[in-house]
């Protein structure tokens, strides 16, 4: 089993629809990461978060420490959503190393 | 700033020959990191520097070797290419150890043939 679960893998919505991502990760943890890649192939860190819940825009990513599961929301999805969100995790004893989920592809269409 | 930066974008190798990726930050961060990404397989740590003069094995270092050239530069280097080693290969970098966000170079594209 890997230390951080994402689902679903494949995930393909309507234009204006709600997106939950869903990451859940296996060992005590110091910061949970959201990441996007685009089709051109470029990584953009979205989300650091080590509790409770933070937006930015469309996007809100939240965290329970508790039952070590995190959730990205997207709102009022667009096409331009498209993309690959990537979970991973930070733990407590590895410093900054991340351990990465395979990551959601999402497509959104018009 | 331009952040992080790779070098070649594309490579293609025949089995047995080495090469050297490039990368830098101007960031002035601290910790850096060389990751590749398989299909189906996700992103997984080869190599990192915590800081400048030291370097650490990942999850799949082997086959590989780095360098942590000066606090700018961090060089990821194949010495005898195998067909094993096709992938994107992606440079990282963040402000220090600990829950600092990572940010990602562009990418280089090596296809061992």
């Amino acid at each position: 089993k890997n230390e951080v679960e994402q689902s679903p893998q494949n995930l393909t919505a309507q234009e204006g629809e709600f997106i939950t991502i869903n990451c859940s990760y296996s060992v005590g943890i110091s910061a949970l990461h959201w990441l996007q890649q685009h089709p051109g192939g470029g990584i953009v860190s979205l989300f650091m978060l080590s509790s409770g819940k933070k937006k930015h825009g469309r996007l809100i990513a939240t965290i329970n420490i508790q039952e070590k599961h995190s959730s990205l929301h997207i709102t009022a999805s667009h096409p331009r959503d498209s993309a690959v969100y990537i979970c991973a995790s930070t733990k407590e004893t590895s410093g900054s190393r991340l351990t990465f989920g395979e990551g959601t592809q999402l497509t959104v269409n018009p | 700033n331009a952040g992080v930066t790779q070098t070649p974008k594309f490579q293609v190798l025949k089995t047995g020959q080495s090469m050297t990726l490039q990368c830098a930050q101007d960031m002035n961060h601290n910790s850096m990191y060389w990751y590749r990404q398989d299909p189906g397989m996700g992103l997984r740590l080869i190599y990192y520097s915590a800081s400048e003069g030291t370097t650490d094995k990942g999850e799949v270092p082997n086959g590989y070797n780095v360098s942590r050239l000066n606090k700018r530069e961090f060089s990821l280097r194949l010495e005898s290419a195998a067909p094993s080693q096709t992938s994107v290969y992606f440079c990282a970098s963040n402000r220090d150890r600990g829950r600092y966000e990572q940010y990602f170079g562009p990418g280089t594209r090596l296809t061992v043939t």
